[in-house]
């Protein structure tokens, strides 16, 4: 696709469910990042995969998150047993390259609300 | 560790005037500097960035930021506002060296409105 492309855009859950959230990023790049946007917060690092592994997870908040890139390509972010403060913007962005210097372009987010 | 301030979660200016975001950081080493504007329901996207170059950065729609060391600032400026500029700013910093230079540590925002 043209961008990075998230799935779904809105998810509502209950408290104590299991979510996926889907990062589609742009073709050919190999550097995939997922960020946290908290309500009136800037995004927060949560984890970069290089490839298929996990080159930095040190932002998961806790061993309720985790994250998957099986190809090299599409990412899936896993939440178990949601709580009321995993409520909040989740981005994805993908890049070229790692580094400051290739940039990363950002999709949409998926907006996860736990009730 | 390092940090982004932004002064201001939100400004207003009318159409036409000049448009001054500010951001300050703190680091131990100069860092790496970024401006990304988050239109309503898009995704983030880049303005500019400074990367130990010239410290005047020139970035898309007319917006330019200017690095200086002295201040420890990085603050966004366009001459004149469009009511197209209407949006969520953030500045964001990362490290130059090191293993880490790809992780983004934002600021909380600023929204700027642009009255007509």
């Amino acid at each position: 696709g043209a961008g990075v492309s998230q799935t779904p855009s809105n998810k509502v859950t209950e408290k104590g469910k299991y979510v996926e959230l889907r990062c589609d990023p742009i073709s050919g790049h190999t550097a995939l990042y997922w960020y946290r946007q908290s309500l009136g917060q800037g995004p927060e690092f949560l984890i970069y995969f290089q490839g298929t592994g996990a080159a930095d997870d040190s932002g998961l908040p806790n061993d309720r998150f985790f994250a998957v890139r099986p190809e090299g390509s599409v990412s899936t972010l896993k939440i178990q047993r949601t709580e009321r403060g995993d409520s909040a913007v989740y981005l994805c962005a993908s890049s070229l390259g790692r580094g400051a210097t290739a940039e990363a372009f950002f999709g949409q987010g998926t907006r996860l609300t736990v009730v | 560790a390092q940090s982004v301030t932004q002064l201001g979660s939100h400004v207003s200016v009318s159409e036409g005037a000049l448009v001054l975001l500010r951001c300050n950081y703190s680091s131990s080493v100069p860092p790496y500097l970024f401006w990304y504007v988050q239109y309503p329901n898009q995704g983030l996207q880049l303005l500019l960035k400074y990367t130990s170059a010239a410290t005047l950065v020139k970035g898309i729609n007319g917006f330019e930021a200017e690095f200086k060391k002295s201040e420890t600032s990085f603050h966004l400026t366009k001459p004149s506002a469009h009511m197209s500029d209407a949006a969520e700013y953030f500045c964001a910093v990362s490290p130059n060296s090191g293993g880490s230079n790809y992780k983004l540590t934002f600021g909380k925002g600023t929204l700027l409105t642009v009255n007509p």
